[in-house]
């Protein structure tokens, strides 16, 4: 039972490339997060999708965008990098009704 | 400006002792208050989790106690062992916005030998 799976772990950039992050689910959950978390911040919201085709921007969505495709997965793509976007990004995805289920996180350094 | 505020940044206990964090929240619309706990190199996973209507919660050696009044709400672990060793986040939802939580900045706990 994978559950929420995250590609890659780790991923070092440089200033201006761009990349994208794949979110997969195997729970068939309708809702699915992208969150990052910087020290003594907390996990903050980037963007979300209540379900396959929709999204919607949270609390820090400028220099991301994102797309759901399909039900199972939810890609974070960064199309400029910077520095101020190294982070570790952790994707979540929950039932209608039910609990948040993390992924493992993805580290991302950009130089 | 940070809707939940969470302290302390980090707390060292001893083994066998009480660990507590403290969580305050501005929005009277929050209506879920979750913990969860996170150890290096994993994502959060929900601990315990308490609404409103009611004080206070256990669960095993973790208890979540709540002060509607006073907007606050904490966590405590009973008799800490070197396992707890991890970080704690406390979080806040609206009813009606599902699992959309807003997080508080995080609690590293070390519990000594």
């Amino acid at each position: 039972n994978a559950g929420v799976t995250q590609t890659p772990k780790f991923r070092v950039l440089k200033t201006g490339q761009s990349m994208t992050l794949l979110c997969a689910q195997d729970m068939n959950h309708e809702y699915m997060y992208w969150y990052r978390q910087d020290p003594g911040m907390g996990l903050r919201l980037i963007h979300y999708s209540v379900g396959e085709g929709t999204t919607a921007k949270g609390e820090v969505p400028d220099g991301y965008n994102v797309s759901r495709l399909k039900k199972q997965n939810f890609l974070l793509g960064l199309e400029s990098a910077a520095p101020s976007q190294t982070s570790v990004y952790f994707c979540a995805s929950h039932p209608a009704r039910g609990k948040l289920f993390f992924g493992s996180g993805t580290q991302l350094s950009v130089l | 400006q940070q809707q939940v505020k969470q302290s302390p940044q980090s707390l060292i206990v001893q083994k066998g002792g009480i660990s507590i964090i403290n969580c305050a929240y501005e929005n009277t619309a929050f209506d879920y208050f979750p913990w969860y706990q996170q150890f290096p190199g994993k994502g959060p996973a929900l601990l315990i989790a308490i609404r409103p209507d009611v004080s206070e919660k256990k669960e095993g050696r973790f208890t979540i106690s709540f002060n509607k009044s006073a907007k606050q709400f904490s966590l405590h672990i009973m008799d800490s062992q070197p396992g707890d060793s991890a970080t704690y986040f406390c979080a806040a939802s609206k009813r009606n916005a599902g699992n959309m939580l807003t997080f508080g900045g995080g609690t590293r706990l070390m519990v000594k030998p």
